[in-house]
């Protein structure tokens, strides 16, 4: 497809799972975004990519939160040992070039933490 | 640091009334602005951006002028529509673009 694609859409996990969340950018996309969305609030951001190198991750909110594109292209953010807090939607975005510009979002992953 | 305050919703209105979401932001440098829309069900889509000051961005009836000396970013738009029901928010980035602040979003609902 055209946009951008995160899967699963809809996960839930015991307390003390691990998970892992993709995000298939627009295909020639140099930025990837992850950002965190709690219910009723806008979007917190996580981490960046530019290609394969993260060059942020100031907004991981603990060791817990791991994030790679190995490639450039496909990124995965894994979540070790979830706790209930970390219950969210998580979001992916793309953009173009480097440095600031329209991100295209992904529909998101709903993550529940029984 | 960098932050967006936005207006707290929920905003209900009648159609063909007129819109003000207001936008202020707080940054070091020069950020570029933008407003992003979330309609029901759906991923958050751009809707309008400004890069500079006394940048005016457009879309869809809505509007925002960047203004650096009151740092805001409103958003208007003279006549809604049902149609513009939907989650507004403000959002900047820093010069470098490698992160990006959102507000906490306003929910209008626009009634027939």
């Amino acid at each position: 497809g055209a946009g951008v694609s995160q899967s699963p859409r809809y996960k839930v996990a015991k307390r003390g799972q691990d998970v892992a969340l993709r995000c298939d950018p627009i295909s020639g996309h140099v930025s990837l975004f992850w950002y965190q969305q709690a219910l009723g609030q806008g979007p917190e951001f996580l981490t960046y990519f530019q290609n394969e190198a993260q060059l942020d991750k100031s907004g991981l909110p603990s060791d817990r939160f791991f994030a790679e594109r190995p490639e450039g292209s496909v990124s995965t953010l894994k979540i070790q040992r979830t706790q209930q807090e970390d219950s969210a939607v998580y979001l992916c975005a793309s953009s173009l070039p480097a440095g600031p510009d329209t991100q295209y979002f992904g529909p998101g992953t709903r993550l529940t933490v029984l | 640091g960098d932050s967006v305050t936005q207006m707290e919703g929920p905003v209900t209105l009648s159609e063909e009334a007129f819109l003000t979401i207001n936008c202020t932001y707080t940054a070091t440098g020069y950020p570029s602005l933008f407003w992003y829309v979330q309609y029901p069900g759906e991923g958050l889509q751009l809707l309008l951006k400004a890069t500079k000051a006394d940048d005016k961005g457009s879309n869809k009836g809505f509007e925002a002028t960047y203004r650096k000396e009151t740092t805001s970013f409103h958003l208007e738009k003279g006549s809604v529509q049902v149609s513009d029901s939907a989650v507004y928010f403000c959002a900047l980035s820093d010069r470098s673009g490698n992160q990006f602040y959102f507000g906490t979003g306003t929910s209008l609902t626009v009634i027939p």
